[in-house]
C-alpha cells in the first residue's frame, strides 16, 4: 500500500522568506505525485504535479517541487512567500494505473508580516 | 464553466439519523470521487465512479456508507445511522476521464454528528 508523510504539521515563516514543505512517500510501484493547496474556506486546488520527465516541476503562484526517486521525496519550495500563501498544503500520490489519490496529513503554512 | 458543487455546505445531525450528501461534478467529467477529511488529518478515499463501470468502493469504512451516481451526473453519498466518528468534511472531486490526472475538488460538506 502507498503512504504519504508530511513531516511538518505547521510551518510559520516571515513574509518574503523562503519556504520548504516536506513530503515523503512510500510505494513499491511507480507513482504520480501532486501538491494541492487549500486556502481558508475554499476547496482544494491543484498546485503542481509530477507525471514523468524533468524532476523539477513548476506550479502556480511561484511554487516548485522536485521529485527525488532515491529519497522518495517530493518537497515543495518557494523562494519568497507572501501573506496570500497562507493555506494548508497537501501532498498526494497516485499509483500508475489506479485512480484514487492517497494524501498526506497536510502542512499548515502561516506567513507572518 | 462551473466547478464541482456540493450541497449542503454544512449539515448537523443527531446520532442515529441518516444523511445524504450531494455532488454535482463538472459537466463532461466522467470520473467522480468521494473523499473524507477528518479534523487535522489528510483526505481518505471513499469511493470512485467511472462512467458506467462498477464503482470502486474499497475506501468505504463500513456498510453504513453507500453512494450512487446516475450516468455521468450527480452523485449522492448516504450515511445511515450516523455516528459521532462520521463527523468530517466530505469532499467530492471529478476528472475528465480515467486517464486524466487532475482531480477538481468541490468545497466540501461539513458534517457534524451530535
Amino acid at each position: 500500500a502507498q503512504s504519504v508523510t508530511q513531516l511538518d504539521s505547521q510551518v510559520p515563516v516571515f513574509e518574503e522568506a523562503p519556504v520548504e514543505l516536506r513530503c515523503n512517500y512510500s510505494s513499491s510501484v511507480s507513482v504520480y505525485l501532486f501538491w494541492y493547496v487549500q486556502y481558508p474556506n475554499q476547496g482544494l486546488q491543484l498546485l503542481l504535479k509530477y507525471l514523468s520527465g524533468s524532476t523539477l516541476v513548476k506550479g502556480i503562484n511561484g511554487f516548485e517541487a522536485e521529485f527525488n526517486k532515491s529519497q522518495t521525496s517530493f518537497h515543495l519550495r518557494k523562494p519568497s512567500v507572501h501573506i496570500s500563501d497562507t493555506a494548508e498544503y497537501f501532498c498526494a500520490v497516485r499509483i500508475q494505473g489506479a485512480q484514487k489519490l492517497v494524501f498526506g496529513q497536510g502542512t499548515r503554512l502561516t506567513i507572518n508580516p | 464553466g462551473a466547478g464541482v458543487s456540493q450541497s449542503p455546505s454544512n449539515k448537523v445531525t443527531e446520532k442515529g439519523k441518516d444523511v445524504e450528501l450531494r455532488c454535482d461534478p463538472i459537466s463532461g467529467h466522467t470520473a467522480l470521487y468521494w473523499y473524507r477529511q477528518r479534523l487535522g488529518q489528510g483526505l481518505e478515499f471513499l469511493i470512485y465512479f467511472q462512467g458506467n463501470s462498477a464503482p470502486d468502493k474499497s475506501g468505504l469504512p463500513s456498510d453504513r456508507f453507500s453512494a450512487e451516481r446516475t450516468g455521468e451526473s450527480v452523485s449522492t453519498l448516504t450515511i445511515q445511522r450516523t455516528q459521532q466518528e462520521d463527523s468530517a468534511v466530505y469532499l467530492c472531486a471529478s476528472s475528465l476521464d480515467v486517464g486524466d490526472d487532475t482531480q477538481y475538488f468541490g468545497p466540501g460538506t461539513r458534517l457534524t454528528v451530535l
